[in-house]
């Protein structure tokens, strides 16, 4: 159980280029989703918070504009990168919890390329 | 002072012994504590939690809580080459809606 799945894995694209990243809890119902970027070598840092039918709370020094985060059911939250540039080039993970005291279960990442 | 601390490693067993990663952190207040392992290049995966003072056995992972030293413990016994990768520390601290704290991480390498 807990799965969670997430699209596109890899993504390559011009600079310039608005790209959407999907999140799904397969088999729970996930009150709260989690963003994080992950450069290599380096630890994860959370970017936003995301509740169901609410506005994402985004970390100082996040872009909300830059950044977009939707979560409009239990089941998905979306991430769109507003015309990315070679410095938004990174590993993207998303993670959900049942609860807010419980696990939080990732995606496997998408790894995203901006030329 | 870091939130949670870990030691970065890289923490290097040999095959077949116990591994032992350790983790405190500063938040008397936290309630769930979390370890991760996150190979190369992929994701996260959860691989034991633990909320009450003591230990928590799941196959050859042991989980440990001391909550008034502020400590928990990971330990593999049996280690396999496959368990190398880095073990994140992650602390959920009370009203923080959910946000987990982590750890920088720590390297295993465990050599055949």
């Amino acid at each position: 159980g807990a799965v969670v799945s997430q699209h596109p894995s890899r993504v390559i694209c011009k600079s310039g280029t608005s790209v959407k990243i999907e999140c799904r809890s397969l088999d729970f119902q996930a009150t709260t989703m989690f963003w994080y970027r992950q450069f290599p070598k380096q630890s994860l840092m959370l970017m936003a918070t995301s509740n169901e039918g609410s506005k994402a709370t985004y970390e100082q020094g996040v872009e909300k504009d830059k950044f977009l985060i939707n979560h409009a059911s239990l089941t998905l939250s979306t991430l769109t990168v507003t015309s990315a540039h070679p410095e938004d080039s990174s590993f993207y993970i998303c993670s959900a919890a049942e609860g807010p005291n419980q696990p939080q279960h990732f995606g496997d990442g998408t790894r995203l390329s901006i030329l | 002072q870091k939130e949670v601390e870990q030691n970065s490693g890289p923490l290097s067993v040999p095959e077949g012994a116990i591994a032992s990663l350790n983790c405190t952190y500063s938040d008397r207040g936290s309630q769930s504590f979390f370890w991760y392992r996150q190979y190369s290049g992929k994701s996260p995966e959860l691989i034991m939690f633990i909320y009450s003072n003591g230990d928590k056995e799941d196959g050859r992972f042991t989980a440990q809580l001391n909550k008034a030293s502020q400590y928990v413990s990971l330990l593999i016994r049996d280690s396999q080459p496959s368990d190398s990768a880095t073990y994140l520390c992650a602390v959920l601290p009370r009203g923080q809606g959910g946000k987990l704290i982590f750890g920088q991480g720590t390297e295993l390498s465990v050599k055949p």
